[in-house]
């Protein structure tokens, strides 16, 4: 049984630049959420996906921008970067749009901005 | 911003000690959430605890829930080797039914 899917694994890009970030959910799970962890944090809530729409977004700038498709997969895209983008980013699925059951999350994408 | 805080924010056992980890949130909450997570990959979920439980195990695993504290303990019984990893505690506010918060987790290391 996949778990949750992420590529690539590690990516350097460089200020000012655009990244694609992708993610294919558990099987049977529906929604996608998307979160940063910049080293010694803890992660934090870009935003959730789910029937292909963003269902809620944390504190991110508009920068940061993320698509569902129908096959229920995501990519976040961060344009213009900046040096303190640079974090592990976190996929996570679930079955519903919802937080009251665990969430299965992918192994990661380390984004180095230099 | 972190929604909780996860106390101490490193603990060293040996093989065989018991291991608690405290946890504090500011919100109400639907429920709350322990993740483990290895060298800075991907989070495991261990256990959720609902807000009208008080107590929850999974194996070597016991968390409890005061919700008029806002603090939530993990205690791992019989440390492994294999325990060691970072713990983190994400909660699941009433007012919000899609993201969780988490805290800056315990860093726990179990030496054989």
């Amino acid at each position: 049984d996949a778990g949750v899917t992420q590529s690539p694994t590690h990516l350097i890009k460089t200020r000012g630049q655009q990244v694609t970030l992708r993610c294919s959910p558990k099987s049977g799970h529906d929604t996608v959420s998307w979160y940063q962890q910049a080293l010694g944090q803890g992660p934090q809530f870009i935003f959730q996906y789910y029937e292909e729409e963003e269902r809620q977004r944390g504190n991110f700038p508009d920068r940061f921008s993320g698509h569902q498709f129908p096959n229920y997969s995501s990519e976040l895209n961060v344009n213009a970067l900046l040096l303190g983008d640079s974090a592990l980013y976190l996929c996570a699925s679930s079955f519903l749009s919802t937080a009251n059951y665990g969430y299965t999350f992918g192994s990661g994408t380390r984004l180095t901005v230099v | 911003s972190q929604q909780g805080e996860e106390d101490p924010q490193a603990l060293s056992i040996q093989e065989g000690e018991n291991a608690t980890m405290n946890c504090s949130y500011k919100t109400s909450i639907n429920n709350l959430q322990w993740y483990r997570q290895n060298s800075g990959r991907g989070l495991v979920h261990l256990i959720l605890i609902r807000s009208n439980e008080r107590e929850k195990h999974s194996g070597r695993l016991r968390v409890t829930l005061d919700t008029s504290k806002k603090s939530s303990s993990l205690l791992i019984t019989a440390s492994r080797a294999a325990d060691t990893a970072s713990y983190f505690c994400a909660t699941a506010p009433s007012n919000s039914g899609y993201a969780l918060n988490f805290g800056k987790g315990t860093s726990l290391l179990v030496t054989p």
